[in-house]
């Protein structure tokens, strides 16, 4: 099993819809991180987590809202989806030093 | 702001070294270099990192100049399975707040030929 797993994998939703994207990890760390890939660029980062209670904004929050029920566990959610919100989101986790994060495989979404 | 520069993208032959450099010429003290790697939309996936020091692990080898203002990542063998976009990164190894994100530029796409 992977490590750090993402649902959906792809989705496909209307403009004004609400989505939520899920991301568990079995590593066991604190810290957690929800990303966003453009076609060509690089990642993005949304919000981040240190710990079931320590949510932050990242450099591109608004239209965006994130959950994190449990340290395994932290969901971002689009609550009126709009059609510049179409990209790739990466899930990722990292222990409390940082070395190195492990992704999840990504959520291709597509908002028509 | 860009805290690095890479070049958009590099060839290799399949079974030769591949060297990807890295300028990061306003790294600060307690900044480490990090390598990561993107194969074809999936997530990316951690190389290496060093502060000074030149660092090898077995994925690839890490060549840190001594003014710390460029680095060179060294696949010694590279294989189709490398083909992927490569991202060098600076940044604190430990701290909290935006300091610990990971910042990713648009790296060098590697494509190795048979």
């Amino acid at each position: 099993d992977a490590d750090v797993t993402q649902t959906p994998r792809n989705r496909i939703t209307k403009t004004g819809k609400r989505i939520m994207l899920e991301c568990s990890q079995t590593k066991g760390h604190d810290r957690m991180y929800w990303y966003r890939q453009d076609p060509g660029l690089g990642l993005r980062l949304i919000y981040y987590s240190f710990d079931v209670k320590d949510i932050n904004k990242g450099e591109i929050s608004d239209g965006y809202s994130v959950s994190r029920q449990a340290q395994a566990k932290f969901s971002l959610s689009l609550e009126s989806a709009i059609p510049n919100q179409t990209a790739l989101y990466f899930c990722a986790t990292s222990d409390w030093r940082g070395t190195e994060a492990f992704f999840g495989q990504g959520t291709r979404l597509t908002v028509v | 702001d860009a805290k690095t520069t890479q070049p958009p993208s590099m060839d290799c032959a399949e079974g030769r070294a591949a060297n990807l450099p890295c300028n990061h010429s306003t790294i600060s003290g307690n900044e480490y270099v990090y390598w990561y790697r993107q194969i074809h939309s999936q997530g990316p996936q951690y190389i290496i990192h060093g502060l000074k020091n030149n660092e090898t692990n077995e994925m690839a080898s890490l060549i840190i100049t001594e003014d710390r203002k460029s680095s060179t990542l060294i696949l010694p063998h590279a294989t189709l399975r490398d083909t992927a976009v490569y991202y060098c990164i600076v940044r604190p190894r430990e701290g909290g707040g935006s300091n610990y994100k990971l910042t990713f530029g648009k790296g060098t796409l590697l494509t190795v030929n048979p």
